[in-house]
């Protein structure tokens, strides 16, 4: 069983359209992650929430929302795509809030290209 | 300010020797944990060790080991008897426990590691 698990893996799409990422994890955990990895490799966060409730927005553009219907989901929708937009996107999940110890777990990344 | 420095984009190393990839960081919390990840080309994030801020030993998890300098902010990853399955993108971590921004995790630029054989 995936622990985390987003789709699609892959997203080619043209600017200006709307899409959604989908994120699942199944280790009872109460904190998901939204990063994002540019193209020199750098990750940086965009969104955390805590048992559906949002705790973290990194300054992203308000074209990408965030959804978490249950603390087992969190979606990233994203309107009125860009070509800076390109880049691969992971969900990760943790354990708890401030627990130092506990490692966050990663999707395998959605690579999305904005052509 | 840089939260997470990780001075060498890239090394390599001789298959069977060991490497050391360094990481700094900068915080004024006294409660914190340093995480390393590696990625490797097919791009999944794989937790590979973890030291928090009051843990008086070293960590280490079989070949891997964190060489951890407090006073020097330095959270260094030693990887012993490399592989070639070590070559990846490895990246330092750090989660902060009481400053702003709840519980995420900043990561370094990363440092490529290349095993030759």
């Amino acid at each position: 069983d995936t622990a985390v698990s987003q789709t699609p893996k892959y997203l080619v799409t043209q600017m200006g359209n709307d899409k959604s990422i989908k994120c699942e994890q199944n280790l009872g955990h109460d904190t998901m992650y939204w990063y994002k990895q540019d193209s020199k490799k750098f990750l940086k966060i965009m969104f955390s929430y805590n048992n559906k409730e949002l705790i973290i927005n990194e300054t992203v553009p308000n074209r990408f929302s965030p959804k978490s219907p249950d603390k087992a989901h969190l979606n990233l929708h994203i309107n009125s795509l860009e070509l800076g937009d390109s880049a691969v996107y992971f969900c990760a999940s943790s354990q708890a809030e401030r627990k130092m110890n506990t490692e966050a777990f990663f999707g395998q990344g959605t690579r999305l290209t904005v052509v | 300010a840089q939260k997470i420095t990780q001075t060498q984009p890239g090394m390599f190393v001789q298959e069977k020797e060991a490497v050391t990839l360094d990481c700094t960081y900068d915080t004024s919390d006294p409660s914190y944990g340093l995480f390393w990840y590696k990625q490797p080309s097919s791009g999944e994030m794989i937790f590979l060790i973890y030291q928090g801020s009051y843990d008086q030993q070293n960590a280490t998890e079989g070949r891997y080991s964190l060489n951890f300098q407090k006073a020097r902010k330095s959270a260094n990853l030693v990887i012993s008897a490399s592989q070639l399955g070590d070559s990846a993108m490895y990246f330092c971590a750090m989660r902060e426990g009481y400053s702003g921004g709840g519980n995420k995790l900043v990561f370094g630029a990363g440092t490529i590691l290349r095993v030759k054989s």
